[in-house]
C-alpha cells in the first residue's frame, strides 16, 4: 500500500457539473502534486504544493482548481470541464519537492475521470 | 522521453526469461532518473532510481544501466515472473520536476 489515498476513484461528471476529487497521504511528506495521465500522453503534471504553498501551475486551464488545506490533504475542484479532460487523475507526494535523489514521488491510485 | 503515439510499445517475455525496457531521455542536464511500474487499475510505483553520476544500480531482480552519451536508461528485470505484467515508464529530473515518457507494456506469458 502507497499510503496515498483517493476518493472517488471513480467519477461521472456532465459539463455543467461540479466535482471535487481528494487525495490524503499517510507518510508525513510535505510535497503534493496532482497529476493527469490520459491514454494519448504522458503523465502530465499538474500542479504542485509544497508546505501547502502552490509552487507550479503548469499551464492548466482555469476550470481545474487546486487547494491544499495542510500538508496532508489535498484537493481538485472540477467545474465546466470538457470531454477531452476524461483521463486518469492522479495524487502523489513526497517528503520534498520533486526529484531530489532518493526522495521519490508516491503515487495514489488515481481517479478515473469521465466527463459526457 | 520517448515519442507519443496512440499505443504503447510492448514487450512479450517468457515467464523466466529476463526483460530489458529501454528509455530515451531528452534532457543531457537530467541529473536523475527513475523507473515505475504501473499496474492495471492502480497508481505509478516506484521500483528503482539512479544518478547521473552512476552507470549502473541493482535492486532486487532489477538492474537499471545508464548510458549519458546517448541519453538512454535501461531497466533489466532477471527471472520475468507474471506479476511483473505491468506499464513501466522512467522519469527524469530536470531542475525541479520529473518528465515521464510514455511507457511500455510488459506482457509476461508462460
Amino acid at each position: 500500500e502507497t499510503g496515498v489515498t483517493q476518493t472517488p476513484r471513480h467519477l461521472v461528471m456532465g459539463m455543467t457539473n461540479k466535482k471535487s476529487l481528494k487525495c490524503e497521504q499517510h507518510l508525513g511528506h510535505n510535497a503534493m502534486y496532482w497529476y493527469k495521465q490520459s491514454a494519448k500522453k504522458p503523465l502530465e503534471l499538474m500542479f504542485v504544493y509544497n508546505f501547502k504553498e502552490q509552487t507550479e501551475n503548469n499551464s492548466v486551464p482555469s476550470r481545474f482548481s487546486p487547494e491544499c488545506p495542510n500538508s496532508s490533504h489535498l484537493f481538485l475542484h472540477l467545474h465546466t470541464l470538457q470531454p477531452e479532460d476524461s483521463a486518469l487523475y492522479l495524487c502523489a507526494s513526497s517528503s520534498r519537492l520533486a526529484g531530489v535523489f532518493g526522495d521519490t514521488q508516491y503515487f495514489g491510485p488515481g481517479t478515473r475521470l469521465t466527463v459526457l | 522521453g520517448e515519442s507519443v503515439g496512440l499505443h504503447l510499445p510492448t514487450l512479450s517475455v517468457q515467464e523466466g526469461d529476463n526483460s530489458i525496457i529501454n528509455c530515451a531521455y531528452s534532457n543531457s542536464a537530467s541529473d536523475y532518473f527513475i523507473w515505475y511500474k504501473q499496474e492495471s487499475g492502480k497508481g505509478p510505483q516506484f521500483i528503482i532510481d539512479i544518478r547521473s553520476n552512476m552507470d549502473k544500480r541493482q535492486g532486487q531482480r532489477v538492474t537499471v544501466l545508464l548510458n549519458k552519451t546517448v541519453k538512454h536508461l535501461s531497466l533489466q528485470i532477471a527471472a520475468t515472473q507474471p506479476g511483473d505484467s505491468a506499464v513501466y515508464f522512467c522519469a527524469e529530473k530536470t531542475i525541479d520536476k520529473l518528465i515521464f515518457g510514455t511507457g511500455t507494456r510488459l506482457q509476461v506469458f508462460p
